[in-house]
């Protein structure tokens, strides 16, 4: 199956820096990528979603300014958290829309980065 | 009314069993419908995906969908304790809508 990476697996920051967080699609081309957030034992919480050369769309209550997205290409996407701050820290998983091998739209997740600010 | 609805569980069962794990929708035009596997500490991996009502079989996971109730399932048989994680249903029509993920522990 389709695959999509993230780099780092796992950050730990201090308070007031910024981490930049990279999601890649390896083997098909994602013309949108979303980003999630997930605290221990939660659901996903849909973040923004990114379309490949066009500014990313935020979920209510999602600072844009604080986390900044970056589409440039179909296959890479960056998630930028500003200032760093305690609260900031969970899993951010990134996810990828892209054909299976059966040319069935479907989205295939990231293996997840796990940001801890100090 | 959440597009798609599924019980958070937690569900724990013994190792051998047949596990039931559903999701209701309300939107009929939802076209695909998908299962994810997630362990703890790691990103949701797709485990199956279906569009048409009835099953489908994949070793010893079934997902099954019946569009006229709105209801898919994901049954797994003989399960172990590595199928331990939280499942998450998907479904698609103009976007992505995802449950809210079923907690499953299989005891050994």
């Amino acid at each position: 199956g389709a695959v999509v990476s993230q780099h780092p697996s796992r950050v730990i920051c201090k308070s007031g820096t910024s981490v930049k967080i990279e999601c890649r699609s390896l083997d098909f081309q994602a013309t949108t990528m979303f980003w999630y957030r997930q605290f221990p034992k939660q659901s996903l919480m849909l973040m923004a979603t990114s379309n490949e050369g066009s500014k990313a769309t935020y979920e209510q209550g999602v600072e844009k300014d604080k986390f900044l997205i970056n589409h440039a290409s179909l296959t890479l996407s960056t998630l930028t958290v500003t200032s760093a701050h305690p609260e900031d820290s969970s899993f951010y998983i990134c996810s990828a829309r892209g054909f299976s091998t059966a040319a069935q739209e479907t989205q295939y997740f990231g293996p997840g980065t796990r940001l801890l600010v100090l | 009314q959440k597009e798609v609805e599924q019980d958070p569980g937690p569900l724990s069962v013994p190792e051998g069993a047949i596990v039931s794990l559903n999701c209701t929708y309300s939107n009929s035009a939802f076209q695909y419908f998908m299962w994810y596997r997630q362990y703890s500490r790691k990103g949701p991996e797709l485990l199956m995906y279906t569009y048409s009502s009835g099953n489908k079989e994949d070793g010893r996971f079934t997902a099954q969908v019946d569009k006229s109730s709105k209801y898919i399932s994901l049954f797994i048989r003989d399960s172990q304790p590595s199928d331990s994680a939280t499942y998450l249903c998907a479904m698609v029509g103009n976007q992505f809508y995802f449950g809210t993920g079923t907690s499953l522990t299989v005891i050994p």
